[in-house]
């Protein structure tokens, strides 16, 4: 399978406790992006990384998270001290610099905190 | 600010019909736009996009159409098959500027056999 990637798929947690979610894109796109997902809603966009530079973050991204793409191939998105409004699908994207504009979504992370 | 509204959050189709999905966006910076479909579970799927340059785009049983006049997309899609049954949402971007998709709420739509 050539698509976007991301694991767990599914990931319930006690309120307080930490949580990280892997992102491994299509292999030849250097652009990565984490979005968030509530019921109901559209995907709201949270951070995006060219290569391993992260160029952009919303304010949706308190201090509790944080994201990462150490080697500008899979990236990891880490939500500290979890809270009940966390609960969410976690969707990454990817796209190439070049050429088509599209981003390409994974299949999500839904995070359920108790 | 920038922002993506749907007119409609359902609809519903019979077999064989074509669906109408509309969009309207407010920020006239937007140069870029893209239909995606979610099926329950999943991520967004790419369906079409469209750039500003662009007043209609046309792929397998979809056509998108844009009026920059009036800020409004729409996504026809043909022959609408049980298949189709999915969330639609629809996404601006401004090319060259924050590389971040701005979404609408979405639109379900049922098609009834």
């Amino acid at each position: 399978d050539t698509g976007v990637s991301q694991d767990p798929r599914h990931k319930i947690t006690k309120r307080g406790q930490n949580v990280t979610f892997r992102c491994d894109p299509i292999s030849e796109h250097n652009r990565l992006y984490w979005y968030r997902q509530t019921l109901g809603q559209g995907p709201e966009f949270l951070t995006y990384f060219q290569n391993e530079a992260q160029l952009e973050k919303s304010r949706l991204l308190s201090d509790r998270f944080s994201a990462e793409r150490p080697k500008g191939s899979f990236s990891t998105l880490e939500i500290q001290r979890t809270e009940q409004g966390d609960s969410a699908m976690y969707l990454c994207a990817s796209s190439p610099t070049t050429g088509r504009a599209e981003q390409f979504f994974g299949p999500g992370t839904r995070l359920t905190v108790l | 600010g920038e922002s993506v509204g749907l007119h409609l959050p359902t609809l519903s189709v019979q077999e064989g019909d074509n669906s109408i999905i509309n969009c309207a966006y407010s920020n006239s910076a937007s140069d870029y736009f893209i239909w995606y479909k979610q099926e329950s579970g999943k991520g967004p799927q790419f369906i079409i996009d469209i750039r500003s340059n662009m007043d209609k785009r046309q792929g397998q049983r979809v056509t998108v159409l844009l009026n920059k006049t009036v800020k409004h997309l729409s996504l026809q899609i043909a022959a609408t098959q049980p298949g189709d049954s999915a969330v639609y949402f629809c996404a601006e971007n401004i090319q060259g500027g924050s590389e971040k998709l701005v979404f609408g709420k979405g639109t379900k739509l049922t098609v009834n056999p």
